[in-house]
């Protein structure tokens, strides 16, 4: 079985600062991780995704996250917020065959100018 | 840049009736799937969709749902007798290949029973 957890389901930061979304999960065989983002009314958004290469992972608008097995975590990073980062966040795991992905609850970034 | 659609955008509808959510996914690709998001909790996965047959279904997805493709573009969800509890946001996704190919997301259609 599958499983994120998503800690803080609202997170603010000023413009400027480090984001940091936090992600851990739970997984019987080796993950696939992702980071997706939805704006107001629109879907969702592929950030980044691991999937076994690279522990540290580049993703688009200055986000990145680091697979660190030993903490099973999965946390966002990008080191100045913008405004327009202002969004929901969700993590997800899938295994290998790509036929589920189970999501965190999400989490509420705002971006305090 | 190819997108995932989706149709209604709102749909509002009395308990107990029939509704069918439309999604065009993009047009190479292979593999649909169909999520549910409640109002505040988490996306809930319910369907996948591979060569014209189910490849795995949560146990949310009871026989009160059914999805077809139709056509060649078209993937719909098909809530027969809806329930108070159906209400949520119901997202369509589709991927080129599954696992370590991204699913593509679609605005969602937010379905409300009355």
């Amino acid at each position: 079985a599958q499983s994120v957890t998503q800690l803080g389901s609202h997170v603010s930061v000023s413009e400027g600062a480090l984001v940091l979304l936090r992600c851990n999960y739970s997984s019987s065989v080796p993950p696939y991780l992702f980071w997706y983002v939805q704006y107001p009314n629109q879907g969702l958004q592929l950030l980044l995704k691991y999937t076994s290469a690279a522990t540290l992972v580049k993703g688009i608008n200055g986000f990145e996250a680091e697979f660190k097995k030993s903490e099973t975590s999965f946390h966002l990073t990008k080191p100045s917020a913008h405004m327009s980062d202002a969004a929901e966040y969700f993590c997800a795991v899938s295994d290998r065959t790509g036929n589920q992905f189970y999501f965190g609850t999400g989490t509420s970034l705002t971006v305090i100018p | 840049e190819p997108e995932v659609t989706q149709t209604p955008s709102h749909q509002v509808t009395q308990m107990g009736q029939e509704v069918i959510l439309r999604c065009v996914p993009i047009s190479n690709h292979l593999y649909f799937y169909w999520y549910r998001q409640i109002l505040g909790q988490k996306v809930e996965f319910l369907v996948s969709f591979y060569n014209n047959e189910i490849s795995e279904k949560s146990e949310i997805f009871d026989d009160q749902f059914s999805v077809e493709r139709p056509d060649g573009s078209n993937f719909t969800l098909k809530i027969r007798s809806t329930k108070l509890e159906d209400s949520a946001m119901y997202f369509c996704a589709s991927s080129g290949k599954g696992g370590l190919y991204e699913q593509f997301f679609g605005p969602g259609t937010r379905l409300t029973v009355l």
